[in-house]
């Protein structure tokens, strides 16, 4: 099985842009999701097949994907948005993999 | 809304067995394949193992590959991990998730399982 790398952590001020990286060998053949986690609660998915937004998800997630790259926007980042963000693919046998988890601190 | 509950997680001994089940409502539940998903405290998300929607197909992490079985009861909506061989590795918070076709759509809000003597 392969691998997704995200960085630890990510560090921006209120109302900036905050650009989180998930990396993995498969990802042009394969889509990648993301999933925002808050303390003591579960996942909650905001973007899929690498750019579309569930409903009720606010238009400043957005996602992007150029070759082993996988990219989620957070514009205008409000101090609700910190939490830790998951990517997540899928391998040719049919299992899933997270990449370990970028932690959004606002400052 | 989508609803999950899982139940069953405890305190087990390394060596031990425990079953948790995950009773879902509000959506065809024998419509969509199902997943479990753990999170070790203060760790990352991993995933755990899955069922295809008629439950003739399941797949396996490797790090619990014959040691955990995947099943569900259509008839009843819920969904079961039985873990058996318990290491104090696989002390996490377990959640299970729908499936919406290589992604999960929907959580529960997860059950404890803790593997100590």
């Amino acid at each position: 099985s392969y691998e997704l790398t995200q960085p630890p952590s990510v560090s921006v001020s209120p109302g900036q842009t905050a650009r989180i990286t998930c990396s993995g060998d498969a990802l042009p053949k394969q889509y990648a999701y993301w999933y925002q986690q808050k303390p003591g609660q579960a996942p909650v998915l905001v973007i899929y097949k690498d750019s579309e937004r569930p409903s009720g998800i606010p238009e400043r997630f957005s996602g992007s994907s150029s070759g082993t790259t996988v990219t989620l926007t957070i514009s205008g980042v409000q101090a609700e948005d910190e939490a830790d963000y998951y990517c997540q693919s899928a391998d040719s046998s049919g299992t899933y993999i997270f990449g370990g988890g970028t932690k959004l601190t606002v400052l | 809304e989508v609803q999950l509950l899982e139940s069953g997680g405890g305190l087990v001994q390394p060596g031990g067995s425990l079953r948790l089940s995950c009773a879902a409502s509000r959506f065809t539940f024998g419509s969509y394949a199902m997943n479990w998903v753990r999170q070790a405290p203060g760790k990352g998300l991993e995933w755990v193992s899955a069922v295809s929607a008629s439950g003739g197909n399941t797949y396996y992490a490797d790090s619990v590959k014959g040691r955990f079985t995947i099943s569900r009861d259509n008839s009843k909506n819920t969904l079961y991990l039985q873990m058996n061989s318990l290491r104090a590795e696989d002390t996490a918070v377990y959640y299970c998730a729908k499936d919406l076709g290589g992604y999960f759509g929907s959580w529960g809000q997860g059950t404890l399982v803790t593997v100590s003597s």
